[in-house]
């Protein structure tokens, strides 16, 4: 069974720039979170997505947006990026259900987001 | 009130002893306590997890112990090997603010052969 596929695994911005970001969950999870991690701030949520509806967003601006498609891949765009947003961005995911039950959740390697 | 302290910051054990990392939470409306571990460009891996209504679980050489009453939970590695050097990360969750994950700063384990 695959695991959680991110896409691409390395990014090198530019501020100002605009990125996104690409979560593939395993196969039959309908929940897809994400998170960022930095040297400063540790692991922190940005949001999570269940059947195409983000249910539950961190505190983080408007300036970093996410989707989920019907297959239950998830996107995550963060614009006008600033130096501060250079970060590990990983994607979690999990079975789901129309509860908020907690279940497992499985990270992929992440993504390296560079703003130079 | 959503933080979960953990501690050390970094643990340094020899061979076939054993690790100890330890998290404190304050929100008693958290249920869901995981522990993950991090290998340098990884994601985190999960790697045992236990609800309040237990006080102990083990799963090979890795047992989490938990404290309801002092609201402390943690991580014993017992026969660390050098292959458990890592970072390792304790989380929580709550049922209300859905699947949110709330994780410690992380404990940089590093076991000497």
């Amino acid at each position: 069974k695959a695991g959680v596929t991110q896409t691409p695994r390395y990014l090198i911005k530019t501020r100002g720039q605009q990125v996104t970001l690409s979560c593939s969950p395993i196969s039959g999870h309908r929940s897809v979170s994400w998170y960022q991690q930095t040297p400063g701030q540790g692991l922190q949520f940005l949001f999570e997505y269940f059947s195409e509806t983000q249910r539950n967003k961190g505190n983080f601006p408007g300036r970093f947006s996410g989707r989920q498609f019907s297959n239950s891949r998830s996107e995550m765009n963060v614009s006008t990026l600033e130096l501060g947003d250079s970060a590990l961005y990983l994607c979690a995911s999990r079975t789901g259900t129309s509860s908020v039950e907690n279940t497992e959740a499985f990270f992929g390697q992440g993504t390296r987001l560079t703003v130079v | 009130q959503q933080q979960v302290k953990q501690s050390p910051q970094s643990l340094i054990v020899q061979k076939g002893g054993i690790s100890i990392i330890n998290c404190a939470y304050e929100n008693t409306a958290f249920d869901y306590f995981p522990w993950y571990q991090q290998f340098p460009g990884k994601g985190p891996a999960l790697l045992i997890a236990i609800r309040p209504d237990v006080s102990e679980k083990k799963e090979g050489r890795f047992t989490i112990s938990f404290n309801k009453s002092a609201k402390q939970f943690s991580l014993h590695i017992m026969d660390s090997q050098p292959g458990d050097s890592a970072t390792y990360f304790c989380a929580a969750s709550m049922r209300e603010y859905g699947n949110k994950l709330v994780f410690g700063a992380g404990t940089i384990l590093r076991v000497k052969s």
